[in-house]
C-alpha cells in the first residue's frame, strides 16, 4: 500500500539555527510530491513541488530550500531560520490515480 | 491562474441534520479535478471526496456529496446527517490535470457540529 511519512511532528529551533524536515513516500515511484505551509488559522501555501529527482520548482521565495535526494524522499532545509519560518508544515505527494495526500505534519515554533 | 474561494468562513450545523459548504473557482482550463479536504483538530489533511471535471455524474462517498456545477464554476460540499466528528476546517481544491498537476488551495470552512 502506499503511505507518507512525514517527521518530526513537532520541532522547536531558535532563531538562527538550522532545519531539516523530511518527507518519504512508500509504495509508489516517482510520485510528484509538495511541500505546504500552513499559518495558524489559515490556508495552504504551497513552498515547493518536485516532478523527480533533483527536480525542484519554488513557488515562494523565502528563506526555505527543499531537496529530493532520492525518488521517493523530499527534504525541506534552511540554514539561519527566522521568527515568520513558524508554522505548520505539510508534504504531499500525488498518487497514481492522481489524488493528492497529505502527510501528518510537523509543527515547527521558532523561538 | 486558477483561484479558488470559499464563502463561508465558518458555519455550524445541528447533529444529524444537513450543512452545504460553497466553493467556486475560476479556471481557462477545460480538464481539472476538483477535491474536499477536512482538517480537524489533529491537523492531519484527510481527503474526503474528488470530482473530475469531464464527469457530470457528482461523486459522493457515503454521507458526503457534492453538487458540481461546470459552467457556473461552483464545487458544493452537502454533509449528511452530521456527527460531531465532522467538526473540522474543510478545505476546497483544484488541480488541473495534464502536464503539471500543482493544486490551489481555498481558505478553508471552519464547520462546527452542534449536539
Amino acid at each position: 500500500s502506499q503511505t507518507i511519512h512525514q517527521w518530526p511532528a513537532t520541532l522547536v529551533q531558535p532563531v538562527g539555527s538550522p532545519l531539516s524536515l523530511e518527507c518519504t513516500v512508500e509504495g509508489t515511484s516517482n510520485p510528484n510530491l509538495y511541500w505546504y505551509r500552513q499559518a495558524a488559522g489559515r490556508g495552504l501555501q504551497l513552498l515547493f513541488y518536485s516532478v523527480g529527482i533533483g527536480q525542484i520548482s519554488s513557488e515562494v521565495p523565502q528563506n526555505l530550500s527543499a531537496s529530493r535526494p532520492q525518488d521517493r524522499q523530499f527534504i525541506l532545509s534552511s540554514k539561519k531560520l527566522l521568527l515568520s519560518d513558524s508554522g505548520f508544515y505539510l508534504c504531499a505527494w500525488r498518487s497514481e490515480d492522481e489524488k493528492l495526500f497529505f502527510g501528518s505534519g510537523t509543527q515547527l515554533s521558532v523561538l | 491562474a486558477q483561484t479558488v474561494t470559499q464563502s463561508q468562513p465558518e458555519m455550524s450545523v445541528q447533529e444529524a441534520e444537513t450543512v452545504t459548504l460553497s466553493c467556486t473557482y475560476d479556471t481557462s482550463e477545460n480538464n481539472y479535478y476538483l477535491f474536499w479536504y477536512k482538517q480537524p483538530p489533529s491537523r492531519q489533511m484527510i481527503l474526503v471526496i474528488r470530482q473530475e471535471a469531464y464527469k457530470q455524474q457528482n461523486a459522493t462517498e457515503n454521507r458526503f456529496s457534492v453538487n458540481f456545477q461546470k459552467a457556473a464554476k461552483s464545487f458544493s460540499l452537502k454533509i449528511s446527517d452530521s456527527q460531531l466528528g465532522d467538526t473540522a476546517m474543510y478545505f476546497c481544491a483544484f488541480v488541473p490535470s495534464g502536464g503539471s498537476y500543482i493544486p490551489t488551495f481555498g481558505r478553508g470552512t471552519s464547520l462546527i457540529v452542534h449536539p
